[in-house]
Order: structure tokens, then C-alpha cells, then sequence
């Protein structure tokens, strides 16, 4: 099976300007989770999805936001971008049964300028 | 406020001996704990994981600990291998599953030939 996949690998923004990254997971896995990380912050919870339905979400502000299509991937979006938001943000997905790991993807690697 | 902590940023240990990495938690809500194993430029890699149900999950090399009275974990690797020289995330979770994890800071242990 092909692992978690996300577009693009690496990303140059600058100020004010917004984004979407996007993932693509494992063949049969419903839920798609969205985490940051930064050398400050670590790695951080941001969202998940199941079934298109944002399920959870973490502590971040609206500007983060996402969404999830009826083949399971998904996209999120950081709108008004700030240096800040400098990080690797991964997704993970996770099979539909009980759930005992998550796995991640390679990252999108954001740099705001 | 920090719920899951590695207090250890870093860790050396000498090829073929044991290496232990911590972890304390302060979520009592907490019961499904991960250990997660992450190279530069990767997604972090599912290592081994613990229901709050057990004390000790064994898997090869891997071993975790869960001491729920003193709300800590550890895991041990035996014997260590140059290619173990990674950072080492302890997650956790409520409700049984890998799903929204919350992350420690990581541990970047490195096994010396």
C-alpha cells in the first residue's frame, strides 16, 4: 500500500498571503489529521477529519482551516499567513477500526517570508 | 501548559547497550500512550504503543512502561543500533485511540559505534 502522501513537499510564502497544502491517504483510511510542527511549539494537534466531517479540533486560530473530500483527502488552508506559521505541518491517517496508530506523512515544509 | 513532557532534549548511549527515554504526563484523562521514532525530513514512524490496561508492551527491540501512579512512561530500546540515532516523540491520548495525540517535545537520542 502507498503511505501518506502530501503536496507540496516544500512551499516559500511571504506575509499576507494564504496557502493550502494538501494529503492524501492511505488507500482505505477515513481519517485524515493535520498537526505543525515548530522548534518552539513542537509538534502540535491542529484538526481531524472522518468522513468529511471536521471531527476535532485543536487550539489554533481561525485562519487554520481544512477540509476533506469524499475520497478521504483532504486540504487545509492558512489564510493572512504570519512569520509564525514557519513549520512542518504533517497529516496522518488512520484506518476506519480501532484505532492503535497513526501514520504520518513526509510534511509540507512552509516558510513564510 | 505542557500535559505530556520529555524533560530530556537529548540522549547518548554507546552501541549494544541500553537506551531509556522518558516521558511524564499530566492528563489523568490520558489511557493510550505511543512512542514515535522521527528521521529529518520525515513523517514521524509508529514505534510501539500502551493501553492505560497494561504496564508493559514488548515488540523486538522496543519496550514501553507505563507507571500510572507516578503518570510516567518510558521506553526502552535493547540493544541500541547506530541506526536507532533519531528523535523519539512520546504521545498521548483519551479515549483509546491515536487520534488528535498530544506530543512531547521529543528526545533526539543518538547511539554512538
Amino acid at each position: 500500500k502507498a503511505g501518506v502522501t502530501q503536496t507540496p513537499r516544500y512551499l516559500i510564502k511571504t506575509r499576507g498571503q494564504q496557502v493550502t497544502l494538501s494529503c492524501s491517504p492511505i488507500s482505505g483510511h477515513r481519517s485524515v489529521s493535520w498537526y505543525q510542527q515548530t522548534p518552539g511549539q513542537g509538534l502540535q494537534f491542529l484538526f481531524e477529519y472522518f468522513s468529511e466531517t471536521q471531527r476535532n479540533k485543536g487550539n489554533f486560530p481561525g485562519r487554520f482551516s481544512g477540509r476533506q473530500f469524499s475520497n478521504s483527502r483532504s486540504e487545509m488552508n492558512v489564510s493572512t499567513l504570519e512569520l509564525g506559521d514557519s513549520a512542518l505541518y504533517l497529516c496522518a491517517s488512520s484506518p476506519p477500526s480501532q484505532v492503535n496508530e497513526q501514520f504520518f506523512g513526509p510534511g509540507t515544509r512552509l516558510t513564510v517570508l | 501548559d505542557q500535559q505530556v513532557k520529555q524533560n530530556s532534549p537529548s540522549l547518548s548511549v554507546q552501541e549494544g547497550r541500553i537506551s531509556i527515554l522518558n516521558c511524564d504526563y499530566t492528563n489523568s484523562m490520558f489511557d493510550y500512550f505511543l512512542w514515535y521514532k522521527k528521521y529529518p525530513a520525515e513523517g514521524p514512524t509508529f514505534l510501539i504503543s500502551i493501553s492505560s490496561i497494561k504496564d508493559k508492551n514488548e515488540d523486538g527491540r522496543f519496550t514501553v512502561f507505563l507507571n500510572k501512579s507516578a503518570k510516567h512512561l518510558s521506553l526502552h530500546i535493547v540493544p541500541s543500533q547506530p541506526g536507532d540515532s533519531a528523535v523519539y516523540f512520546c504521545a498521548a491520548n483519551h479515549g483509546g485511540s491515536a487520534r488528535q495525540l498530544t506530543f512531547g517535545s521529543g528526545t533526539q537520542l543518538t547511539v554512538l559505534p
